[in-house]
């Protein structure tokens, strides 16, 4: 079974600073998709970032980039330029495409804080 | 384009009851997913619908199931609540893993909040 795991349950960060999220994650499949997804306090999830797991590059997306590591099944969030706007919760999750759709497991999240 | 909406947003019931919550997908996205997340065991993947079929579901009792309409929009059902079943229920649609781009991103609704006394 897939397994994700943040070691970090909480972070803070001061304003404009660089912060990185830590994700393992334990798999056995080849092929599969990788996200960070942001819940603001009392707020909607949203995507913040994917990465597919045939693809070397790592995904950026503005302040946000990742550092996947394929072989050591290590899927970290960098933050740059930190907003106090980007104070949430942040998951990780793995998604396996297998019996004809999709199944995400989300690791236990890191709450970030960023401070004035 | 409108995003993915769950009604009701809150909803208290009592243990033994029943309860049904309803997930309106993106237009075009024919996947529903459905995940169960408290504080103690954080998110957890319910069930996946598309085309009005189940595709995949997580390690939860019977007493949980869930069904899709032809219209994509996608309903779930507790039979005989329990305490634990207190949780914010969030689903989530996407294309489905066909051609579309990015086709197996999911996007989020609010949520429903359930509380079972």
């Amino acid at each position: 079974a897939q397994t994700v795991t943040q070691s970090q349950p909480e972070m803070s960060v001061q304003e404009a600073e660089t912060v990185t999220l830590s994700c393992t994650y334990d798999t056995s499949e080849n092929n599969y998709y990788l996200f960070w997804y942001k819940q603001p306090p009392s707020r909607q999830m949203i995507l913040v970032i994917r990465q597919e797991a045939y693809k070397q590059q790592n995904a950026t997306e503005n302040r946000f980039s990742v550092n996947f590591q394929k072989a050591a099944k290590s899927f970290s969030l960098k933050i740059s330029d930190s907003q106090l706007g980007d104070t949430a919760m942040y998951f990780c999750a793995f998604m396996k495409h297998g019996g004809g759709g999709f199944k995400t497991i989300f690791g236990a999240g890191t709450r970030l804080f960023v401070k004035a | 384009k409108a995003g993915v909406t769950q009604t009701p947003r809150y909803l208290i019931k009592t243990r033994g009851q029943q309860v049904t919550l309803s997930c309106s997908p993106i237009s075009g996205h024919r996947s529903v997913s459905w995940y169960q997340q408290t504080p103690g065991q954080g998110l957890q993947f319910l069930f996946e619908y598309f085309s009005e079929t189940q595709r995949n579901k997580g390690n939860f009792p019977g007493r949980f199931s869930g069904r899709q309409f032809s219209n994509s929009r996608s309903e779930m059902n507790v039979s005989t609540l329990e305490l634990g079943d207190s949780a914010l229920y969030l689903c989530a649609s996407s294309f489905g893993g066909g051609l579309e781009t990015h086709s197996y991103e999911q996007y989020f609704g609010p949520g429903t909040r359930l509380t079972v006394t």
